[in-house]
C-alpha cells in the first residue's frame, strides 16, 4: 500500500522557534505539495515541489520554507513560528490516476504554537 | 479566478438516509473534479473523480456527476452507514496544472 508518512501527530513549540515538519513518500512520485488546514478554510496550499531541490510557492507561502534534498522526502519549516501558525498541517504526494491526479496524503501533523 | 463551493456542514443523518452534498465550481480552462473524504485522525483520500463533462465518478456506494452546464459535481449515496461519518472535500484541478483547489469540506454524521 501506498504511504505518505508524517513524522509526527502533534507537535508544541513556543513562539519564535524554529519548526520542522517531515514527510516521506514511498512511491517514487515527483510531486509533493504542504497544505495547512483550518475550519472553515479548507485546505491551503503553502508550498509544493515538482523535482528535487526545485519548488513553488502556494498560495500562503509568507513565513514558511522548504526543503527537498530527496525525492522521497519533503520537509517544512516554520522560520520563526508565531500562533497564527496554530493548524493541521498536511503533506500530500500527486500521482496520475488516468486522466487527471490525484493526491495520497498523511494522517497530518497537528502544530500549537504557544 | 477558479473556486469551489460546498455545502456547510455538518450535515447529520439517520443511517440509511440518502445523502446529498452539494458541490458547484468555477473554472477556466478543462477541471477534472474529485471527491475526497478525511476520517476521523486521517489524511484525506480520494473517493471518486470525474475528468468531463457528463462523466460519472462512483466508490464504496458514492456517487458524483460532472454537470457542465450547472458548473456542479454533487456527491450522493442512497443509505448511509455509521461508518460514513467524515468529513468531504470537493475539489478541482485544471488539466496541466499543478494546483488543486479544495473546497471547505462538510462534515458528515450518521446516526446508528
Amino acid at each position: 500500500d501506498v504511504k505518505v508518512t508524517q513524522s509526527s501527530r502533534y507537535l508544541v513549540k513556543r513562539t519564535g522557534e524554529k519548526v520542522f515538519l517531515e514527510c516521506v513518500q514511498d512511491m517514487d512520485h515527483e510531486n509533493m505539495f504542504w497544505y495547512r488546514q483550518d475550519p472553515g478554510l479548507g485546505l491551503r496550499l503553502i508550498y509544493f515541489s515538482y523535482d528535487v531541490k526545485m519548488k513553488e510557492k502556494g498560495d500562503i507561502p509568507e513565513g514558511y520554507s522548504v526543503s527537498r534534498e530527496k525525492k522521497e522526502r519533503f520537509s517544512l519549516i516554520l522560520e520563526s513560528a508565531s500562533t497564527n501558525q496554530t493548524s493541521m498541517y498536511l503533506c500530500a504526494s500527486r500521482y496520475d490516476t488516468g486522466g487527471a491526479y490525484g493526491y495520497t496524503f498523511g494522517s497530518g501533523t497537528r502544530l500549537t504554537v504557544v | 479566478g477558479n473556486s469551489v463551493t460546498q455545502m456547510e456542514g455538518p450535515v447529520t443523518l439517520s443511517e440509511e438516509a440518502f445523502l446529498t452534498i452539494n458541490c458547484t465550481y468555477t473554472a477556466t480552462g478543462y477541471p477534472s473534479l474529485f471527491w475526497y473524504v478525511q476520517y476521523p485522525g486521517e489524511g484525506l483520500q480520494l473517493l471518486l473523480k470525474a475528468t468531463k463533462a457528463d462523466d460519472k465518478g462512483s466508490n464504496k456506494g458514492f456517487e458524483a456527476t460532472y454537470r457542465k452546464e450547472t458548473t456542479s459535481f454533487h456527491l450522493e449515496k442512497g443509505s448511509v452507514q455509521v461508518s460514513d461519518s467524515a468529513v468531504y472535500f470537493c475539489a478541482l484541478s485544471i488539466t496541466g496544472g499543478f494546483k488543486t483547489i479544495f473546497g471547505a469540506g462538510t462534515r458528515l454524521f450518521v446516526k446508528a
